[in-house]
């Protein structure tokens, strides 16, 4: 089975800098990805690391460390369309199964 | 392309009634994901499909969940009788499965109440 953790609630303010964990326990491991949800709305993909280290698209990286089970996003700029919902998720061996974090809810602050 | 389409996006019925949720993935994808997303249990894989056919069924509730794909671009997902706990948003994704990314892109949700 598949099992993610990551916090429920992080506050920032504008223009700082925030990271959000999440550290998994799988069977199976192909990559990590993860997702936006702003409130009713749908999730949309953000990034994706099968490999260890850092991929960055623009204001957002994600990085990830295979051997610790664990990954962060990390958001840089802040604005106040950022406060939404944030889900690492986990894609098994079978390649395009995901299983999805808790979730984090972020609210940015003026 | 018009994204991934689902309707109804809000339903309302009463318990035992049975409900009919539809999506249609995006032109040329063969993954399809049906997802319940509730409070108390977040965002949960039901069932997924690949070139129409069920992979994977175990994230199916019970027998009252029934899922089908007769088409690379339909989908429905059914449930009879529902139940006031079967309340939440179900999501449909779509995903090009051995392309060089492996993104899902999901529909807007359908919101179920079961009165």
């Amino acid at each position: 089975g598949q099992s993610l953790e990551q916090p429920s609630e992080v506050t920032a303010v504008e223009g700082a800098i925030v990271q959000i964990n999440c550290t998994y326990q799988t069977s199976g491991f192909y990559g990590l990805s993860w997702y936006q949800q702003h409130d009713g709305g749908a999730p949309t993909f953000l990034s994706y690391n099968a490999l260890d280290g850092l991929e960055e698209t623009g204001r957002f990286s994600s990085f990830l460390s295979r051997s610790d089970s664990y990954g962060y996003l990390l958001l840089q700029e802040l604005q106040m369309k950022d406060s939404a919902s944030y889900f690492c998720a986990v894609e098994d061996n079978a390649g395009n199964m995901l299983t999805f974090g808790g979730g984090t809810r972020l609210m940015v602050k003026p | 392309d018009a994204g991934v389409i689902q309707s109804p996006r809000h339903e309302v019925t009463e318990m035992g009634q049975e409900v009919t949720l539809r999506c249609k993935p995006i032109s040329g994808h063969n993954s399809l994901f049906w997802y319940r997303q509730t409070m108390m249990r977040g965002l949960e894989l039901l069932i997924y499909f690949n070139n129409n056919v069920p992979i994977d069924d175990s994230g199916m509730p019970e027998d009252r969940f029934s899922a089908k794909m007769p088409n690379a671009s339909f989908s429905t997902l059914k449930i009879q009788p529902s139940e006031p706990r079967d309340s939440a948003v179900y999501f449909c994704a779509s995903q090009f499965f051995g392309g060089d990314t492996d993104t899902q892109y999901f529909g807007p949700g359908t919101r179920l109440t079961v009165l």
